[in-house]
């Protein structure tokens, strides 16, 4: 069991560039969550997934897309990176057994983002 | 809205202390806390989860205590060692994404010396 894995470990952006970042998960889970964590600001919520097909906000959507087109992973794009956008990027999922709240979060082990 | 604090100065103690970290919540009553621990570099572990109805919940070296009174969850580790030096977060469930998802706290930083 890999767990919870990120693709790319690191990634360097222009302004106005475009990206995609990938989670995958191998441990059949139904919720999948994208935060960004920054100094002094701790872990925020972009987007999540409670299901394959299906996507919601968080608490810090704008400038960000997500698809979940297969269970077992979620993508976060960037259509135009800027450099508010830098930081680094967790993916984690759950199981979902019990809508949520009380399941464990899996993480993996970041995207660390720059954007020039 | 609802608010999650932690102590945002690390907190240094010597090996072998207990450790105890604060989370203070405002705005909301959660059911249930979790606590994670974060080392640099990396991502969140899940350590401990308590209901409300708990009140302490133990694991090895650590305890978590829930005062829906005082609205804190307090986290101790006994017998700290520098292996525990982290940053550890509480997260309640996030009332603003419909129960699914939970609010992570900045973290307080933990370093235990020799």
């Amino acid at each position: 069991n890999a767990g919870v894995t990120q693709t790319p470990k690191f990634r360097v952006l222009k302004t106005g560039q475009s990206m995609t970042l990938l989670c995958a998960q191998d441990m059949n889970h139904e919720y999948m969550y994208w935060y960004r964590q920054d100094p002094g600001m701790g872990l925020r919520l972009i987007h999540y997934s409670v299901g394959e097909g299906t996507t919601a906000k968080g608490e810090v959507p704008d400038g960000y897309n997500v698809s979940r087109l297969k269970k077992q992973n979620f993508l976060l794009g960037l259509e135009s990176a800027a450099p508010s956008q830098t930081s680094v990027y967790f993916c984690a999922s759950s199981d979902g057994t019990s809508g949520g709240p009380t399941d464990t979060q899996y993480f993996g082990p970041g995207t660390r983002l720059t954007v020039l | 809205s609802q608010k999650i604090e932690q102590n945002s100065e690390a907190l240094n103690i010597q090996e072998g202390k207990t450790a105890t970290l604060t989370c203070n919540y405002t705005n909301y009553s959660p059911a249930y806390l979790q606590w994670y621990r974060q080392d640099p570099g990396r991502g969140p572990v899940f350590l401990l989860l308590i209901r409300e109805n708990e009140k302490e919940k133990r694991k090895e070296r650590l305890k978590v205590t829930f005062d829906t009174t005082l609205k804190q969850s307090l986290f101790h580790i006994t017998a700290s060692q520098p292996a525990d030096s982290a940053t550890y977060l509480c997260a309640p469930p996030s009332v603003a994404n419909s129960g699914y998802a939970l609010n992570f706290g900045k973290g307080t930083s933990l370093l235990v010396t020799p």
